[in-house]
């Protein structure tokens, strides 16, 4: 079954400390992308990787950090600096190879980060 | 900067009812447009996209949307709805100039679809 997936679901941390969400996928798909989902505003880009070992800052790239070691692979993690971490995340991917500009993005199911 | 507007916050129809969503973005140059929907507990997914030939696109579960280049426009419309098309849809919008797939979204629009 091919696609990808987030884990976990929902995820409670206390403030101040950092959490790691994470995302893999299966479709071979070079370019993956993190988005923050906040009521009211639509999805913000956060970070995205064209490809292994080489990601860019999005537009809301500050307090998150990401690493891109394996294809398949784009865990994002929310760090203390991040002054409102509550919120959904959602991970996508592409094909990106030819025409980055028109591919299709696939989501995931997004994890809900709650921060107590 | 690019930008996406999407004016109707929350529409409610009739099952059978026409709908029209509309769709402004800020952008000077050429652009691809997307219409991208999220039913109630699903994933994120594509709904129909443009990046040229006929403006008039046609997407999946009968929806199709018009690109008009004087208008700054891409509103997404469905000549009937059904109480499934309750969801949330996002208009999108990018450069194919740009050196990746970044897409910048509309802050949403959903719809309720009473029985």
């Amino acid at each position: 079954d091919g696609g990808i997936t987030q884990s976990p679901k929902y995820l409670f941390r206390k403030e101040g400390q950092n959490v790691t969400l994470s995302c893999e996928q299966n479709l071979n798909h070079d370019a993956m992308y993190w988005y923050r989902q906040d009521p009211g505003q639509g999805l913000r880009l956060i970070y995205y990787s064209q490809i292994v070992n080489d990601f860019q800052k999005g537009d809301i790239a500050e307090g998150y950090s990401v690493s891109r070691e394996k294809k398949e692979s784009f865990p994002l993690t929310v760090t203390s600096a991040q002054k409102n971490p509550t919120a959904f995340y959602l991970c996508a991917s592409a094909d990106s190879a030819v025409h980055p500009s028109t591919d299709t993005q696939y989501f995931g199911p997004g994890t809900r980060l709650t921060v107590l | 900067a690019q930008s996406v507007s999407q004016h109707n916050h929350h529409v409610i129809l009739s099952e059978a009812a026409s709908l029209e969503l509309g769709c402004n973005y800020s952008y000077g140059g050429t652009v691809n447009l997307f219409w991208y929907v999220q039913y109630p507990g699903q994933h994120l997914q594509l709904l129909l996209k443009y990046f040229s030939g006929d403006p008039l696109v046609k997407g999946i579960k009968g929806f199709e949307a018009e690109f008009i280049k004087s208008k700054f426009s891409f509103n997404l419309r469905k000549p009937s709805v059904q109480w499934s098309d309750t969801a949330e849809y996002f208009c999108a919008v990018n450069s194919p100039y740009s050196s990746a797939s970044k897409i910048i979204f509309g802050s949403g629009t959903r719809l309720s679809i009473r029985p």
